[in-house]
């Protein structure tokens, strides 16, 4: 167990719907980072938090959007959906926001689009 | 060209063999390389971090990174069944996460 907790587990929703994906990081850990993974296109960079301000960005669309509470528990929230968001979505964290600060992955939400 | 290129495999060893894995990638301006191992419904858990060129051990485990050549490759000795997975590799700049990832590699090793 990673100690970091992504709810929920699964998730089954119809096109053009909105989901919010939850994610709690280790205690201590400061930065969040979520990313998207599928088959063709592997894990892909969404967004990284550092103790609640944005601290990186990457192939995150428009229609996706996050944010890291005072908590430090980070939301990413998914709207408009389309079939082509179907993927497995991680939740990663860390103490610090440096590459050299080891991240610990949580087990991961699979998004289901129909 | 995608920015890393990693062998799509699937591999399939018998205990005990010495795997090597590689991945390629185009951007000599990458500085740190990484190796993640995920098990089937498991997010990814890193392996290896290495930031030079040269050689890291841990363990059973050997990173290697080769800039001149854009080249990395995580070697495993006396591979054992618990090693079946996907290995994952990594790569960045800068003092950020934004990693690129390689597509994976499925490992199995048969006892």
């Amino acid at each position: 167990d990673s100690g970091v907790t992504q709810t929920p587990k699964h998730l089954i929703t119809a096109t053009g719907q909105r989901v919010t994906l939850r994610c709690s990081p280790r205690s201590g850990d400061l930065s969040v980072y979520w990313y998207q993974q599928s088959l063709d296109q592997g894990l892909q960079f969404l967004i990284q938090y550092y103790n609640g301000e944005e601290r990186a960005k990457g192939n995150i669309l428009e229609r996706f959007s996050a944010q890291q509470f005072p908590d430090l528990h980070s939301e990413l929230n998914l709207s408009s959906l389309e079939l082509g968001d179907s993927a497995l979505y991680f939740c990663a964290s860390s103490v610090a926001g440096d590459p050299s600060s080891e991240a610990f992955f949580g087990q991961g939400t699979r998004l289901t689009v129909v | 060209q995608k920015e890393v290129e990693q062998d799509p495999g699937p591999l399939s060893v018998p205990e005990g063999a010495i795997v090597s894995l590689n991945c390629t990638y185009s951007n000599s301006a990458f500085q740190y390389f990484m190796w993640y191992r995920q098990y089937s419904r498991k997010g990814p858990e890193l392996l290896m971090y290495t930031y030079s060129s040269g050689n890291k051990e841990d363990g059973r485990f050997t990173a290697q990174v080769d800039k001149s050549s854009k080249y990395i490759s995580l070697f495993i000795r006396d591979s054992q069944p618990s090693d079946s997975a996907t290995y994952l590799c990594a790569i960045g700049k800068g003092n950020n996460r934004k990693l690129i990832w390689g597509l994976g590699t499925s490992l199995a090793v048969n006892p």
